[in-house]
């Protein structure tokens, strides 16, 4: 177990639905980071939480929000997602926004969008 | 020139081969050059990493090979095994941006 819980591990969500996926960290980090994972593509980040604050939005569409109410736990709320945005996503922590270097990842939410 | 290009796309080595991946960059400030390993249905995890004052970093089977001024780095895995068969992602960073630029990936496949 490394640390990063992510829930559900797979979601099937029509374009009209509204859905969240939720992470949680056991390992007293203070940042915490989306990203998304497509085949034959770098990981892409998404947006980045430093010590419970938005520090990174790296342009990501508006139909994807996220919250972080505290240190531990992180959330990505969807909305009208479109069928492209289906692909694997994955949360990470790291002690705080200068260690990036040392992530530590979930093991992902399998996205399909119909 | 944020980017980091690896090849090959895919791998597959018999057991008790060595499995190389490479990888390049254009940004001189990157300074952090991290290998991800990551299974099926598990999320990547740090597997070795080198800063670029030296040229090798040796852990177990695995190497990272570094070559400044080429701007390329390398991974091998000696004496492969199947349990060593996952996706690696090679990455880089550096100090004044705090971003983890990952490469495409890797899937390595390991036969007995």
């Amino acid at each position: 177990e490394t640390g990063v819980t992510q829930t559900p591990r797979h979601l099937v969500m029509g374009m009209t639905n509204k859905k969240s996926l939720k992470c949680e960290q056991h390992l007293g980090h203070n940042a915490m980071y989306w990203y998304k994972q497509s085949a034959k593509k770098p990981l892409e980040l998404m947006f980045v939480y430093n010590f419970k604050e938005q520090t990174e939005n790296n342009s990501v569409p508006s139909r994807f929000s996220p919250e972080c109410p505290n240190s531990s736990h992180l959330f990505l709320h969807l909305h009208t997602l479109q069928p492209e945005d289906s692909a694997l996503y994955l949360c990470a922590s790291s002690q705080d926004r200068a260690t990036i270097e040392k992530l530590f990842f979930g093991s992902g939410t399998q996205l399909s969008v119909l | 020139q944020q980017q980091v290009k690896q090849s090959p796309q895919s791998l597959i080595v018999q057991k008790g081969g060595i499995s190389i991946i490479n990888c390049a960059y254009e940004n001189t400030a990157f300074d952090y050059f991290p290998w991800y390993q990551q299974f099926p249905g598990k999320g990547p995890a740090l597997l070795i990493a080198i800063r670029p004052d030296v040229s090798e970093k040796k852990e177990g089977r695995f190497t990272i090979s570094f070559n400044k001024s080429a701007k390329q780095f390398s991974l091998h895995i000696m004496d492969s095994q199947p349990g060593d068969s996952a996706t690696y992602f090679c990455a880089a960073s550096s100090y004044n941006t705090d971003k983890l630029i990952f490469g495409t990936g890797t899937r390595l496949q390991v036969f007995p």
